[in-house]
């Protein structure tokens, strides 16, 4: 079975600084993928950013980049430029690749952001 | 795209009713998962629809369950109201296939159910 724990419950950033919201994970598979979602208090959980574990390069999508440390099952989010939007409860969120049978996506405790003037 | 779209969003039923909860998936995407998700928690993995077969549940009694139709809407279903069962209820859908990559899951806005 597979398990994701994020460490830190709460962090907060300064408008525009740069913020690291750490993941953990625990598998035995080697091919997979690894999500970063962001849950807004619309409730709505939106995609930020996608790893697939074979892939060494690390993921990027505008401010936000993830550092996938296969060997060491990490997988933490940096927001770079932070912005009053960002405020929000983040996912670290894990899937296994192998087919359409392995659709369950098991996710971390969650980490609320927030983001102050 | 339409996104995925939860009915309804609030609901208060007693222990021991029935309840019935729709989502309406995005266009195209032929997998539907429903997560329960508590107070300040993360999603917990009720099950997934793939094809309108049901290929993956997560540690939830049979009273919980589900439907998928051919338009790829869905519904779960839940039997014998618990207290405990009072959470945020997400539907997501996704394009898989078979050797293809995941590129994720697309989230509904949830529909929150109090049980008293």
């Amino acid at each position: 079975a597979q398990t994701v724990t994020q460490s830190q419950p709460e962090m907060s950033v300064q408008e525009a600084e740069t913020v690291t919201l750490s993941c953990t994970y625990d598998t035995s598979e080697s091919n997979y993928y690894l999500f970063w979602y962001k849950q807004p208090p619309s409730r709505q959980m939106i995609l930020v950013i996608r790893q697939e574990a074979y892939k060494q390069q690390n993921a990027t999508e505008n401010r936000f980049s993830v550092n996938f440390q296969k060997a060491a099952k990490s997988f933490s989010l940096k927001i770079s430029d932070s912005q009053l939007g960002d405020t929000a409860m983040y996912f670290c969120a894990f899937i296994s690749a192998g087919g359409t049978s392995y659709g369950k996506l098991t996710f971390g405790q969650g980490t609320i952001l927030t983001v102050h003037p | 795209e339409t996104g995925v779209t939860q009915s309804p969003t609030h609901l208060i039923k007693t222990r021991g009713q029935q309840v019935t909860l729709r989502c309406s998936s995005q266009s195209g995407h032929n997998t539907v998962s429903w997560y329960q998700q508590a107070l300040g928690q993360g999603p917990q993995f009720i099950f997934q629809y793939y094809r309108e077969e049901e290929n993956g549940r997560g540690n939830f009694p049979p009273r919980f369950s589900g439907l998928q139709f051919p338009n790829y809407s869905s519904e779960l279903n839940v039997n014998a109201l618990e207290l405990d069962d009072s959470a945020l209820y997400l539907c997501a859908s996704s394009l898989l296939a078979e050797y293809s990559p995941n590129y994720g899951y697309t989230f509904g806005s949830g529909t929150r159910l109090t049980v008293v």
